[in-house]
């Protein structure tokens, strides 16, 4: 089992242009959550999705929005990118009330 | 607000020694309390999970205790290893905002050096 996976690793954008984070999960999840990283600021949730076909917002939602694709599939989308949108965004699956499980993270620079 | 504190914030300890980390949270509604370890530049590994109605767990050398009354959770290293240097961070899951919330501490780093 590969776990939860995200593409891309790596990804530096310009102000303005726009992006699409994909995740994906195989341990049967129903919920998945998008969460970014930044030094001081610790770990903050983005959206969440707590079964296939619902999304709700989490403590920092603006300028994102969520597809959740199927059971497998969560993906984040920046519309236009902004400089504060650089940070590490981890996708996270896990059962409700069970631990959660963490991707690899997308490193993002937005120049 | 709902908050989660951990103690100390940087840990540098020689090979062999038990250590404890400390974790502390203001709300005592949690559903559960886990603790991940971070590499640099890496992801999340989820080490211990203990939900709301037990006291610890245990995984290898590590344990890892839950005491809900006092807003306290412990992570214990036994001997450790070089290989045990990361960021371990806690996480409790609370209800907050009109959703079930992972919150986060800001982690404490640990050096095990030889």
């Amino acid at each position: 089992n590969a776990g939860v996976t995200q593409t891309p690793k790596f990804q530096v954008l310009k102000t303005g242009q726009s992006m699409t984070l994909q995740c994906a999960q195989d341990m049967n999840h129903n919920s998945m959550y998008w969460y970014r990283q930044d030094p001081g600021m610790g770990l903050r949730l983005i959206y969440y999705s707590a079964s296939e076909g619902t999304t709700d917002k989490g403590e920092v939602p603006n300028g994102y929005n969520v597809s959740r694709l199927n059971k497998r599939e969560f993906s984040l989308r920046l519309e236009s990118a902004a400089p504060s949108q650089t940070s590490v965004y981890f996708c996270a699956s896990s059962e409700a009330g069970r631990a959660q499980y963490f991707g690899p993270g997308t490193r993002l620079l937005v120049l | 607000k709902q908050e989660v504190t951990q103690i100390p914030a940087a840990l540098s300890v020689p090979e062999g020694e038990n250590l404890v980390l400390n974790c502390s949270f203001t709300d005592s509604a949690i559903y559960n309390l886990q603790w991940f370890r971070q590499d640099p530049g890496k992801g999340l590994t989820s080490l211990l999970l203990i939900q709301s109605s037990q006291r610890e767990q245990t995984s290898g050398r590590l344990n890892a205790s839950l005491d809900k009354s006092s807003g306290r959770s412990t992570l214990y290293i036994a001997a450790s290893q070089p290989g045990d240097s990361a960021t371990y961070l806690c996480a409790a899951l609370m209800f907050s905002g009109g959703y079930n919330k992972l919150i986060f501490g800001a982690g404490t780093r640990l050096a095990v050096h030889p």
